[in-house]
């Protein structure tokens, strides 16, 4: 149990763009989940959290009108990068947190999407 | 703010030797410590859960333990192999459930 989809794997756009990540929690209800963004040989970092139903947090320095997030239903989270520009590439990978307590159980990750701009 | 450092930054080690892997964090206000890993452009796979509560947790070659107080996570992988080659990631789930990663080490287990 507790898994989560992310789509696309890999994705390719022109610079001036839109692109959208989705990410699914297949066999649970995902009240949060969160968005993370990861640059070559560095570690994840959080850009924001979107709770369903209700406007995401962003981190400081996340620009929340760049990285529209949506949550609109317990299944489902979208990430769109708006008017993409080659410095937008990068690894986004979304988790979710569902009904088993985090404490024990942790977060689900999906399985990342990697953007590139050109 | 939840920092969380991870040393070494890279680790090669030949086949059969035992890799040691060191994270620490600042805040000790923390609900658990996960270790993940990840291969090149992929996700990330869970290894290892350790609650605050606990000291350590085992997975068959994998042991990593938990010193809260010090702000210290060691994780062992025993009788290293090729397969083994990734990188690995310390993840801190802090008081405000918010989860902050260490940079990795990368490990390369040589034939």
């Amino acid at each position: 149990g507790a898994v989560v989809s992310q789509h696309p794997s890999r994705v390719i756009c022109k610079s001036g763009t839109s692109v959208k990540i989705e990410c699914r929690s297949l066999d649970f209800q995902a009240t949060t989940m969160f968005w993370y963004r990861q640059f070559p040989k560095q570690s994840l970092m959080l850009m924001a959290t979107s709770n369903e139903g209700s406007k995401a947090t962003y981190e400081q320095g996340v620009e929340k009108d760049k990285f529209l997030i949506n949550h609109a239903s317990l299944t489902l989270s979208t990430l769109t990068v708006t008017s993409a520009h080659p410095e937008d590439s990068s690894f986004y990978i979304c988790s979710a947190r569902g009904d088993r307590g985090v404490a024990n159980y942790g977060y689900t990750f999906g399985s990342g999407t990697r953007l590139t701009v050109v | 703010k939840q920092e969380v450092t991870q040393i070494p930054a890279a680790l090669s080690v030949p086949e059969g030797e035992n890799l040691v892997l060191n994270c620490s964090f600042t805040d000790s206000a923390i609900y658990n410590l996960q270790w993940f890993r990840q291969d090149p452009g992929k996700g990330l796979t869970s290894l290892l859960l350790i609650q605050s509560s606990q000291r350590e947790q085992t997975s068959g070659r994998l042991n990593a333990s938990l010193d809260k107080s010090s702000g210290r996570s060691t994780l062992y992988i025993a009788a290293s192999q090729p397969g083994d080659s990734a990188t690995y990631l310390c993840a801190v789930l802090s008081n405000d459930y918010k989860l902050s990663f260490g940079a990795g080490t990368t490990v390369t287990v040589r034939a």
